[in-house]
């Protein structure tokens, strides 16, 4: 079936840093690709996404590139905030239907 | 356009009570899925909701049921709770059924079973 895995936390960078969490899916067909934020206390927060392969999906600062060959989704930024500080989740939804299959999450810490 | 609305934000309850949480989608919105996120599990599908018919249901038991209404607000209830359904709950609103439809969610109703 579908799935996604996503790179195991926490990560903790300095502010500044670059940061890459990797995101590798499981898919039947085109799934669509996403990475959602959770910060402290609330629910998840579309970050960015892509609905093809080839798509760059960026907000924020953040980019993730839809890349059928290598089935990933890597989200990257070029310099982190401590404001970034949050659990990020790389999620498909399946091109069969509205479910989605979400990742195991990545927490991030920014430290100034 | 006002968010996505969870009630109640926080509830306790006992083993082998039940409880109802309440979602209301963003205006204009006609499906609502339900999620379940802990620690060990991360978050977990429950069910989803298009025009008052639940169109897929994760892996969860029986116990774990929900309804939407005519105006798409939807319920989720489990009854005789357990502790390990000590949980964020969260509701997500999207349009429709469209693929590229972005799910939007709420805060989360917080359950802690005791």
């Amino acid at each position: 079936g579908d799935s996604v895995t996503q790179m195991e936390g926490p990560v903790t960078l300095s502010e500044e840093a670059f940061l890459t969490i990797n995101c590798t899916y499981t898919a039947t067909g085109y799934p669509s690709l996403f990475w959602y934020v959770q910060y402290p206390g609330e629910g998840l927060q579309l970050l960015l996404k892509a609905t093809k392969a080839d798509d760059k999906g960026s907000n924020k600062g953040f980019e993730a590139t839809y890349r059928k060959e290598t089935t990933s989704f890597h989200l990257e930024k070029g310099s982190v905030q401590v404001s970034d500080s949050a659990v990020y989740f790389c999620a498909l939804e399946a091109f069969t239907g509205n479910q989605f299959y979400f990742g195991t999450g990545t927490s991030l810490t920014v430290i100034p | 356009k006002a968010g996505v609305t969870q009630t109640p934000r926080y509830l306790i309850k006992t083993r082998g009570q039940q409880v109802t949480l309440s979602c209301s989608p963003i205006s204009g919105h006609r499906s609502v899925s339900w999620y379940q996120q802990t620690p060990g599990q991360g978050l977990q599908f429950l069910f989803e909701y298009f025009s008052e018919t639940q169109r897929n249901k994760g892996n969860f038991p029986g116990r774990f049921s929900g309804r939407q209404f005519s105006n798409s607000r939807s319920e989720m209830n489990v009854s005789t709770l357990e502790l390990g359904d000590s949980a964020l709950y969260l509701c997500a609103s999207s349009p429709g059924l469209g693929r590229t439809d972005t799910q939007y969610f709420g805060p989360g109703t917080r359950l802690t079973v005791l």
